[in-house]
């Protein structure tokens, strides 16, 4: 059973552009969503975190978008540039042991 | 700073052979997981463990197995390596729940069972 659905499974966006990445997930006792960043030959990072109290949270480039009623949220990447080529997870937790559950992945393209 | 090591980076084994996987964290974490990364499926997690000797399953335990003797090091035991245990195994850490919800990985172990 796949808790968090992520979409597009790959994406190719020109430098400059707005690279979109959505998730939909369905256990509502989710608290904590964050968005992991994973260039080849290294272990995913913590990119970027909502919790499902507010709506939008922006960390320079990159923001994500969240709607508690539909279940769903949103990496948006602004000004994309090659460097943010990689893999992008995202991901939900429930409340005990920090224990995550992750969607498919986005392997993201930039080209210059 | 921030320290997951996992022994090795690449790893090539027979079917049938033990194979152990190692990972390190220096950051006197409670916290440790193993994950399996494969194309399309993105991160599964295979085990956990919230202390010293306590382990639980993840969503996908079967035909492997975890030890913790020590908080620093939790270690990923297939028993009896097949083929469809190849894959990027992925080690992860984080301090106790409400003190930080963010995990730390290493770089990871391709594993290849011929």
């Amino acid at each position: 059973q796949q808790q968090v659905k992520q979409s597009p499974q790959s994406l190719i966006v020109q430098k400059g552009g707005i690279s979109i990445i959505n998730c939909a997930y369905e256990n509502t006792a989710f608290d904590y969503f964050p968005w992991y960043q994973q260039f080849p030959g290294k272990g995913p990072a913590l990119l970027i975190a909502i919790r499902p109290d507010v709506s939008e949270k922006k960390e320079g480039r990159f923001t994500i978008s969240f709607n508690k009623s539909a279940k769903q949220f949103s990496l948006h990447i602004m000004d994309s540039q090659p460097g943010d080529s990689a893999t992008y997870f995202c991901a939900a937790k429930i409340p005990s042991y920090g224990k995550l559950t992750f969607g498919q992945g986005t392997i993201l393209t930039v080209h210059p | 700073d921030v320290k997951v090591t996992q022994s090795s980076r690449y790893l090539v084994k027979r079917t049938g052979e033990k194979v152990f996987l190692e990972c390190v964290q220096d950051m006197d974490h409670e916290n440790m997981f193993w994950y399996r990364q494969d194309p399309g499926l993105g991160l599964r997690l295979i085990y956990f463990s919230y202390d010293v000797k306590m382990k639980e399953k993840g969503d996908i335990p079967e035909g492997y197995s975890v030890s913790r003797e020590k908080k620093e090091r939790f270690s990923l035991i297939l028993e009896s390596a097949s083929t469809n245990q190849t894959s990027m195994y992925l080690c992860a850490s984080s301090p106790p729940g409400g003190s930080s919800d963010t995990q730390y990985f290493g770089p990871g172990t391709r594993l290849t069972v011929l």
